[in-house]
């Protein structure tokens, strides 16, 4: 069945260093994928998104590649700030018919000054 | 442009009681759906609204229903409250071409 697995945390970075979160799912069809970020106490908010094979979905200096082959979407960050410390989801939409999200379990990134 | 929000903000119940949740959608959105997310995990779908039908079911039991009304606010009831449904419950809504989902700040049910 549908299933997304993403990197355990927590994670635990020094300001200005270099994230990546992984994440690997299994989708029957053509899903689009996700990654949502949820502050502390907040829903959930888009961060970025990508609809097809090779698309690359950035915002706010974070990145994430759909790769197809290895069925993986990872999120990058170059730089990673105090107030990017939150709980990160991977998710994908089954495409087609089947209209629910499949989320990861979550990593909480916590950036320290 | 409100965006979803959701009522009440939290919520205590005791087992066996009956609860309801309400949703409205960001503004231009038909389509809602709501997720159960246990403390420490990942939101699981429940299910979703479109034209006021049940379009979609994740693996929740009947005790979970829904509603959709006219102007796509929505409603989930659940019945017979266990200690286990104690969670954030979060509506998100899209427009039903879109498969970009807005969600909500959340509802917090504690059952005790």
């Amino acid at each position: 069945g549908d299933s997304v697995t993403q990197m355990e945390g927590p994670v635990t970075l020094s300001e200005e260093a270099f994230l990546t979160i992984n994440c690997t799912y299994t989708a029957t069809g053509y899903p689009s994928l996700f990654w949502y970020v949820q502050y502390p106490g907040e829903g959930l908010q888009l961060l970025l998104k990508a609809t097809k094979a090779d698309d690359k979905g950035s915002n706010k200096g974070f990145e994430a590649t759909y790769r197809k082959e290895t069925t993986s979407f990872h999120l990058e960050k170059g730089s990673v700030q105090v107030s990017d410390s939150a709980v990160y989801f991977c998710a994908h939409s089954g495409g087609g018919s089947n209209y629910k999200l499949t989320f990861g379990k979550g990593t909480l990134l916590t950036v320290n000054p | 442009d409100a965006g979803v929000t959701q009522s009440p903000t939290h919520l205590i119940k005791t087992r066996g009681q009956q609860v309801t949740l309400r949703c409205s959608p960001k503004s231009g959105h038909d389509t809602v759906s709501w997720y159960q997310q246990a403390l420490g995990q990942g939101p699981q779908f429940i299910f979703q609204y479109y034209e006021e039908e049940e379009r979609q079911r994740g693996n929740f039991p009947d005790r979970f229903s829904g509603h959709q009304f006219p102007n796509y606010s929505s409603e989930l009831n659940v019945n017979a409250l266990l200690l286990g449904d104690s969670a954030l419950y979060l509506c998100a809504s899209t427009e039903q071409r879109d498969n970009e989902q807005f969600f909500g700040p959340g509802t917090r049910l504690t059952v005790l």
